[in-house]
């Protein structure tokens, strides 16, 4: 299996323009995990889903940020407007009840960074 | 609630020493623990995890890590650190409930010197 597929792993954009991050879980998983990690606060999650459906949208920062999973292969996280402080790195991770329950496997990454 | 402790934001070893990076948790239900290894610009790689079956966890590396209740402590070791083993390394909480989200500590970064 490939892993997760995050892209694209670099985005650069200036404030108030829209970004949207991409991801692909690994194949058969059932929960998809959006984080992001900065300096200041780690990694912290934002959202997570359970078979397509938003569980936990507790960790999303503001209105500006919104994610969604049309389908089992694919999320998406978007940023609009973006602002300076958006910039981190966010991180996409699955994991599956079957098999290997409770072990999430994490994407590369995408560097965000807002000017 | 839960939330983790990583005792120390930095650690550093020589070449062939003990790697010792400590984690404290809290969780009002029996937790699910892991260690993570994150390499520079690289996403996060699991390394062992402790989920109510053997106290003493084996991981891949030669990383080791031992839950202690009493202690709740679940502090990660290795005998003799090698040069490839400076990266940072995260310890996470869970509920012992499938799919539920982790709880990371702040992470702690091992330098190894020759």
């Amino acid at each position: 299996d490939a892993g997760v597929i995050q892209s694209p792993r670099h985005e650069v954009t200036e404030m108030g323009q829209e970004v949207t991050l991409r991801c692909k879980p690994i194949s058969g998983h059932d929960y998809l995990f959006w984080y992001r990690q900065t300096m200041m606060r780690g990694l912290e999650l934002l959202i997570y889903f359970n078979n397509n459906v938003p569980i936990d949208d507790s960790g999303m920062p503001e209105d500006r940020f919104s994610a969604k999973m049309p389908n089992a292969s694919f999320s998406t996280l978007k940023i609009q407007p973006s602002e300076p402080r958006d910039s981190a790195v966010y991180f996409c991770a699955s994991s599956s009840t079957s098999g290997a329950p409770y072990e999430q496997y994490f994407g590369p990454g995408t560097r965000l960074t807002v000017t | 609630a839960q939330s983790v402790t990583q005792l120390g934001s930095h650690v550093s070893v020589s070449e062939g020493a003990l790697v010792l990076l400590r984690c404290n948790y809290s969780s009002s239900v029996p937790p699910y623990l892991f260690w993570y290894v994150q390499y520079p610009n690289q996403g996060l790689q699991l390394l062992l995890k402790y989920t109510s079956a053997a106290t003493l966890v084996k991981g891949i590396n030669g990383f080791e890590a031992e839950f202690k209740k009493s202690e709740t402590s679940f502090h990660l070791t290795k005998p003799s650190a090698h040069m490839s083993d400076a990266a940072e390394y995260f310890c996470a909480v869970s509920e012992a409930q499938a799919g539920t989200a982790l709880i990371f500590g702040k992470g702690t970064t091992l330098s190894v010197s020759s």
